[in-house]
Protein backbone atom coordinates (compact mmCIF):
# COMPACT_ATOMS: atom_id res chain seq x y z
CA UNK A 1 0.00 0.00 0.00
CA UNK A 2 1.19 3.30 -0.56
CA UNK A 3 1.80 5.68 2.00
CA UNK A 4 3.89 8.29 4.47
CA UNK A 5 5.50 6.47 7.18
CA UNK A 6 7.11 8.44 9.91
CA UNK A 7 9.30 6.51 12.93
CA UNK A 8 9.16 6.30 15.65
CA UNK A 9 5.47 7.09 16.54
CA UNK A 10 7.13 8.00 20.30
CA UNK A 11 10.49 9.41 20.89
CA UNK A 12 12.31 10.33 24.12
CA UNK A 13 15.45 12.24 24.33
CA UNK A 14 17.64 13.94 26.63
CA UNK A 15 17.97 17.89 26.58
CA UNK A 16 20.86 18.86 24.52
CA UNK A 17 21.19 15.55 21.91
CA UNK A 18 20.51 16.29 18.54
CA UNK A 19 17.44 13.63 17.18
CA UNK A 20 16.52 12.68 13.74
CA UNK A 21 12.74 11.95 12.57
CA UNK A 22 12.54 9.56 9.76
CA UNK A 23 9.76 10.37 6.89
CA UNK A 24 9.56 7.77 4.05
CA UNK A 25 6.80 7.71 1.39
CA UNK A 26 6.09 5.69 -1.72
CA UNK A 27 4.01 7.81 -3.42
CA UNK A 28 6.24 8.89 -5.55
CA UNK A 29 5.63 12.53 -4.59
CA UNK A 30 8.05 15.36 -5.46
CA UNK A 31 7.16 17.15 -2.80
CA UNK A 32 7.73 16.74 0.93
CA UNK A 33 7.23 18.70 4.47
CA UNK A 34 8.01 18.98 7.71
CA UNK A 35 5.36 20.20 10.71
CA UNK A 36 5.06 20.85 13.72
CA UNK A 37 2.03 21.22 16.16
CA UNK A 38 1.81 22.23 20.11
CA UNK A 39 -1.15 21.15 21.87
CA UNK A 40 -3.69 23.10 21.11
CA UNK A 41 -2.52 24.70 18.17
CA UNK A 42 -2.54 24.19 14.34
CA UNK A 43 0.23 23.09 12.59
CA UNK A 44 3.43 25.25 11.00
CA UNK A 45 6.04 25.04 8.58
CA UNK A 46 9.57 23.91 9.94
CA UNK A 47 11.21 22.69 5.97
CA UNK A 48 10.09 21.81 2.71
CA UNK A 49 11.40 20.39 -0.32
CA UNK A 50 10.20 20.49 -3.94
CA UNK A 51 12.83 18.24 -5.56
CA UNK A 52 15.54 16.35 -4.40
CA UNK A 53 18.59 18.20 -2.98
CA UNK A 54 16.69 21.11 -2.66
CA UNK A 55 14.89 22.39 0.27
CA UNK A 56 13.26 25.92 1.58
CA UNK A 57 13.31 26.99 5.07
CA UNK A 58 9.63 27.20 6.60
CA UNK A 59 8.11 29.50 9.26
CA UNK A 60 10.21 27.68 12.10
CA UNK A 61 13.19 26.29 10.68
CA UNK A 62 15.69 27.73 13.79
CA UNK A 63 17.06 24.50 15.00
CA UNK A 64 16.22 21.94 12.31
CA UNK A 65 17.82 20.92 9.71
CA UNK A 66 17.01 18.68 6.82
CA UNK A 67 18.07 17.00 3.41
CA UNK A 68 16.19 15.42 0.85
CA UNK A 69 18.93 12.49 -1.02
CA UNK A 70 15.94 10.75 -2.07
CA UNK A 71 13.15 11.06 -3.12
CA UNK A 72 11.11 8.76 -0.90
CA UNK A 73 12.98 10.12 2.24
CA UNK A 74 13.22 13.67 3.68
CA UNK A 75 14.98 13.31 7.49
CA UNK A 76 13.85 16.22 9.81
CA UNK A 77 17.16 16.73 12.46
CA UNK A 78 16.04 18.49 15.89
CA UNK A 79 19.37 20.24 17.09
CA UNK A 80 20.18 21.22 20.69
CA UNK A 81 19.72 24.92 19.17
CA UNK A 82 16.34 24.35 19.49
CA UNK A 83 15.07 25.81 22.29
CA UNK A 84 11.70 24.13 22.94
CA UNK A 85 11.49 20.43 20.78
CA UNK A 86 8.77 19.08 22.67
CA UNK A 87 6.06 18.71 19.91
CA UNK A 88 3.95 16.57 17.83
CA UNK A 89 6.23 16.57 14.20
CA UNK A 90 4.09 15.70 11.26
CA UNK A 91 5.68 15.12 7.81
CA UNK A 92 3.58 15.24 4.83
CA UNK A 93 4.26 15.13 0.85
CA UNK A 94 2.22 16.00 -2.31
CA UNK A 95 2.16 16.18 -6.11
CA UNK A 96 3.95 18.26 -8.30
CA UNK A 97 1.18 20.33 -10.15
CA UNK A 98 -1.04 19.62 -7.04
CA UNK A 99 1.05 20.61 -4.45
CA UNK A 100 -1.49 22.05 -1.93
CA UNK A 101 -3.13 18.83 -1.88
CA UNK A 102 -0.75 17.27 1.02
CA UNK A 103 -0.70 13.84 2.38
CA UNK A 104 -0.06 13.68 6.03
CA UNK A 105 1.72 10.83 7.93
CA UNK A 106 1.47 9.37 11.34
CA UNK A 107 3.49 11.77 13.25
CA UNK A 108 6.41 11.51 15.78
CA UNK A 109 5.60 12.75 19.07
CA UNK A 110 9.29 14.16 20.56
CA UNK A 111 9.98 14.34 24.05
CA UNK A 112 12.76 15.97 25.41
CA UNK A 113 13.88 15.26 29.33
CA UNK B 1 -2.43 34.35 2.15
CA UNK B 2 -5.54 35.56 3.34
CA UNK B 3 -7.07 35.20 7.21
CA UNK B 4 -9.59 32.39 7.73
CA UNK B 5 -12.01 32.41 11.12
CA UNK B 6 -13.52 29.49 12.04
CA UNK B 7 -15.77 28.78 15.36
CA UNK B 8 -13.59 26.87 18.11
CA UNK B 9 -15.89 24.08 18.85
CA UNK B 10 -19.10 22.42 17.40
CA UNK B 11 -21.48 19.28 18.66
CA UNK B 12 -23.44 17.33 15.95
CA UNK B 13 -26.11 14.38 16.57
CA UNK B 14 -25.07 11.13 14.70
CA UNK B 15 -26.30 10.88 11.46
CA UNK B 16 -27.10 14.49 10.83
CA UNK B 17 -25.43 16.99 8.83
CA UNK B 18 -22.85 18.96 10.32
CA UNK B 19 -22.14 22.62 8.70
CA UNK B 20 -18.69 24.19 9.56
CA UNK B 21 -18.57 27.54 8.91
CA UNK B 22 -15.35 29.67 7.77
CA UNK B 23 -14.94 33.03 6.96
CA UNK B 24 -12.37 34.72 4.98
CA UNK B 25 -13.18 38.15 4.01
CA UNK B 26 -10.13 38.94 2.71
CA UNK B 27 -9.70 36.40 0.27
CA UNK B 28 -8.46 37.57 -2.98
CA UNK B 29 -9.42 36.01 -6.50
CA UNK B 30 -6.82 34.08 -6.83
CA UNK B 31 -6.99 32.31 -3.77
CA UNK B 32 -8.59 28.39 -2.99
CA UNK B 33 -10.45 27.39 -0.23
CA UNK B 34 -9.44 23.99 1.37
CA UNK B 35 -10.20 22.22 4.25
CA UNK B 36 -8.48 19.64 6.37
CA UNK B 37 -9.14 17.64 9.56
CA UNK B 38 -6.97 16.08 12.02
CA UNK B 39 -8.21 13.31 14.09
CA UNK B 40 -6.71 12.96 17.64
CA UNK B 41 -2.91 12.53 17.38
CA UNK B 42 -2.97 11.61 13.44
CA UNK B 43 -1.71 13.57 10.47
CA UNK B 44 -4.05 16.06 9.15
CA UNK B 45 -6.45 15.16 6.15
CA UNK B 46 -7.31 16.76 2.96
CA UNK B 47 -11.11 16.50 2.61
CA UNK B 48 -11.74 19.08 0.02
CA UNK B 49 -10.85 22.33 -1.73
CA UNK B 50 -12.53 25.07 -4.37
CA UNK B 51 -12.38 28.30 -5.73
CA UNK B 52 -15.95 29.79 -6.51
CA UNK B 53 -18.01 26.77 -7.84
CA UNK B 54 -19.12 24.70 -5.27
CA UNK B 55 -17.68 21.48 -4.62
CA UNK B 56 -18.64 17.78 -3.73
CA UNK B 57 -16.46 14.81 -2.82
CA UNK B 58 -16.94 11.21 -1.45
CA UNK B 59 -16.56 12.92 1.49
CA UNK B 60 -17.92 16.21 2.01
CA UNK B 61 -19.31 19.10 0.10
CA UNK B 62 -18.44 22.89 -0.14
CA UNK B 63 -20.63 25.60 -0.23
CA UNK B 64 -18.91 29.11 -1.23
CA UNK B 65 -21.01 32.37 -1.11
CA UNK B 66 -21.07 34.53 -4.17
CA UNK B 67 -19.17 37.21 -2.88
CA UNK B 68 -16.39 34.52 -1.56
CA UNK B 69 -16.24 35.97 2.10
CA UNK B 70 -17.39 32.83 3.58
CA UNK B 71 -17.39 28.97 2.86
CA UNK B 72 -19.42 26.17 4.62
CA UNK B 73 -18.04 22.43 4.89
CA UNK B 74 -20.71 20.15 4.79
CA UNK B 75 -20.44 16.84 6.00
CA UNK B 76 -24.44 15.29 4.95
CA UNK B 77 -24.30 12.48 7.65
CA UNK B 78 -21.67 12.73 10.58
CA UNK B 79 -20.60 9.65 12.09
CA UNK B 80 -18.89 9.14 15.22
CA UNK B 81 -15.44 9.08 13.07
CA UNK B 82 -15.71 12.22 11.95
CA UNK B 83 -15.21 13.87 15.60
CA UNK B 84 -11.78 16.12 14.43
CA UNK B 85 -10.74 19.27 14.44
CA UNK B 86 -11.31 21.17 11.19
CA UNK B 87 -8.96 23.54 9.36
CA UNK B 88 -10.25 25.84 6.97
CA UNK B 89 -7.03 27.39 4.57
CA UNK B 90 -7.19 29.87 2.18
CA UNK B 91 -4.23 30.10 -0.49
CA UNK B 92 -2.88 30.86 -4.00
CA UNK B 93 -3.02 27.81 -5.96
CA UNK B 94 0.47 28.17 -7.22
CA UNK B 95 1.92 24.75 -8.74
CA UNK B 96 4.66 24.25 -6.30
CA UNK B 97 5.75 23.31 -3.00
CA UNK B 98 4.90 26.03 -0.24
CA UNK B 99 3.27 26.22 2.85
CA UNK B 100 -0.53 25.30 3.80
CA UNK B 101 -1.18 27.94 6.80
CA UNK B 102 -3.29 25.77 9.33
CA UNK B 103 -4.76 28.12 12.00
CA UNK B 104 -6.59 26.51 15.48
CA UNK B 105 -9.78 25.20 13.45
CA UNK B 106 -12.96 23.92 14.58
CA UNK B 107 -13.36 21.01 17.16
CA UNK B 108 -16.37 19.26 15.67
CA UNK B 109 -17.21 16.68 18.33
CA UNK B 110 -19.90 14.01 17.11
CA UNK B 111 -22.29 12.73 20.13
CA UNK B 112 -24.73 9.90 19.79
Amino acid sequence: DGGITQSPKYLFRKEGQNVTLSCEQNLNHDAMYWYRQDPGQGLRLIYYSQIVNDFQKGDIAEGYSVSREKKESFPLTVTSAQKNPTAFYLCASSVWGKMDEQFFGPGTRLTVL
Amino acid sequence: DAKTTQPPSMDCAEGRAANLPCNHSTISGNEYVYWYRQIHSQGPQYIIHGLKNNETNEMASLIITEDRKSSTLILPHATLRDTAVYYCIVRTLTGTASKLTFGTGTRLQVTL
